[in-house]
């Protein structure tokens, strides 16, 4: 149980090109869900977090209007990355917490997704 | 503020035997979690264990245990008996504001044959 699926797993495209990602949790639902980055060799760094129904929360230094969140349903949240550009290349991975918000509940991931800008 | 190091950027460990990953934490918030995550090359993050700051006893998942000592502020993960596949990197995170995790530097585990 407590699958989260992320798709695509790897992106290639031109500098320019708006990219979506999808994160949805297979077997549970998910009022919340993370958006992480990670750079090579690097730990994790929590973007935003996705809260169905409202405005994603997004932590200081990350610009909202390039990256978009929604979080439409309780399953699937989406993380746009507009007019992407090389500095935006990272392995960008999504997290979802099943049951309730009891801090003993860990957070499931996604595979990621390698994005690549040309 | 919440904060988790991880002084070990890279380990070597043989074949069999265990071995220990450091992780110390600094909160102010007297509950808190403590999870260890795996993550191979392939990029995924792979939940291992978890630590409650309330929690008596120390967490154990098969191989995996952690010694949790409050007072010193560390969750240190031991891996008993290391396989070839425990190579890879390894994460500690705490959870805070109820929802969030905050991870540590990592540690590359590689295993020796």
């Amino acid at each position: 149980g407590a699958v989260v699926s992320q798709h695509p797993s790897w992106v290639i495209c031109k500098s320019g090109t708006s990219v979506k990602i999808e994160c949805r949790s297979l077997d549970f639902q998910a009022t919340t869900m993370f958006w992480y980055r990670q750079f090579p060799k690097q730990s994790l760094m929590l973007m935003a977090t996705s809260n169905e129904g409202s405005k994603a929360t997004y932590e200081q230094g990350v610009e909202k209007d390039k990256f978009l969140i929604n979080h439409a349903s309780l399953t699937l949240s989406t993380l746009t990355v507009t007019s992407a550009h090389p500095e935006d290349s990272s392995f960008y991975i999504c997290s979802a917490r099943a049951g309730d918000r009891g801090r003993n509940q860990p957070q499931h991931f996604g595979d990621g997704t390698r994005l690549s800008i040309l | 503020a919440q904060k988790i190091t991880q002084t070990q950027p890279g380990m070597f460990v043989q074949e069999k035997e265990a071995v220990t990953l450091d992780c110390t934490y600094d909160t102010s918030d007297p509950s808190y979690g403590l999870f260890w995550y795996k993550q191979p090359s392939s990029g995924e993050m792979i939940f291992l264990i978890y630590q409650g700051s309330y929690d008596q006893q120390n967490a154990t998942e098969g191989r995996y245990s952690l010694n949790f000592q409050k007072a010193r502020k560390s969750a240190n993960l031991v891996i008993s008996a290391s396989q070839l596949g425990d190579s890879a990197m390894y994460f500690c995170a705490m959870s805070y504001a109820g929802n969030m995790l905050t991870f540590g530097g990592g540690t590359r585990l590689m295993v020796k044959p």
